[in-house]
């Protein structure tokens, strides 16, 4: 079953707002990967994280790789419309053969009306 | 690079016929392919792992013989839908590992309806 939960499961941004959400797991996880997916198109990846505190960018897009192993955050800075789409969490489960990813549940960012 | 092409990018089929659908990786060779299924408004659910030159790995619940998996070139994976209902509609999406650290690229879906 789905072993990452998001948060929030959906947002509304303006244009020029900062823009948060994060992914949260019971079990350790050692590589944390995010996607965006726009309507009828499949993920694009956007960051990768491989270790415990790691932070990287890229363009307006900041991850964190928490300390515990257990939680990423994802973070959007100065939104524009063009960022609207579903953010998603990713990872190999503990364990798992294969190297088959777990998605979270997703975050819907939408814009504010 | 790494550039993954799924065909066709939507469908629509009468109830219990068969649809094939292909993804390939068209400028790298990838032993290994994940198809997915998503549902409106859900995340991506893994169905099977397909690897080259071998039986595809399937998830818990998914039936393999309602959905058959052939992967017999480094390049291409084709999923069958077979004696489609319109339970089966949903989109699917293929992946591709590249072959660098967690490197996967995804196509870019097919809509299959069922009718």
């Amino acid at each position: 079953g789905q072993q990452l939960n998001q948060s929030p499961q959906s947002m509304f941004i303006q244009e020029g707002e900062d823009v948060s959400m994060n992914c949260t797991s019971s079990s350790i996880f050692n590589t944390w990967l995010w996607y965006k997916q726009d309507p009828g198109e499949g993920p694009v990846l956007l960051i990768a994280l491989y270790k415990a505190g790691e932070l990287t960018s890229n363009g307006r897009l900041t991850a964190q790789f928490g300390i515990t192993r257990k939680d990423s955050f994802l973070n959007i800075s100065a939104s524009i419309p063009s960022d609207v789409g579903i953010y998603f969490c990713a990872g190999p489960p503990p364990g798992a053969a294969g190297n088959k990813l777990t998605f979270g549940g997703g975050t819907r960012v939408l814009v504010k009306p | 690079g790494a550039v993954v092409s799924q065909h066709p990018s939507w469908v629509i089929c009468k109830s219990g016929t068969s649809v094939k659908i292909e993804c390939r990786s068209l400028d790298f060779q990838a032993t290994t392919m994940f198809w997915y299924r998503q549902f409106p408004k859900q995340s991506l659910m893994l169905m099977a792992t397909s690897n080259e030159g071998s039986k595809a790995t399937y998830e818990q619940g998914v039936e393999k013989d309602k959905f058959l998996i052939n992967h017999a070139s480094l390049t291409l994976s084709t999923l069958t839908v077979t004696s489609a209902h319109p339970e089966d509609s949903s989109f699917y999406i293929c992946s591709a590992k590249t072959g660098t650290v967690y490197g996967y690229t995804f196509g870019s879906g097919t809509r299959l309806t069922v009718v």
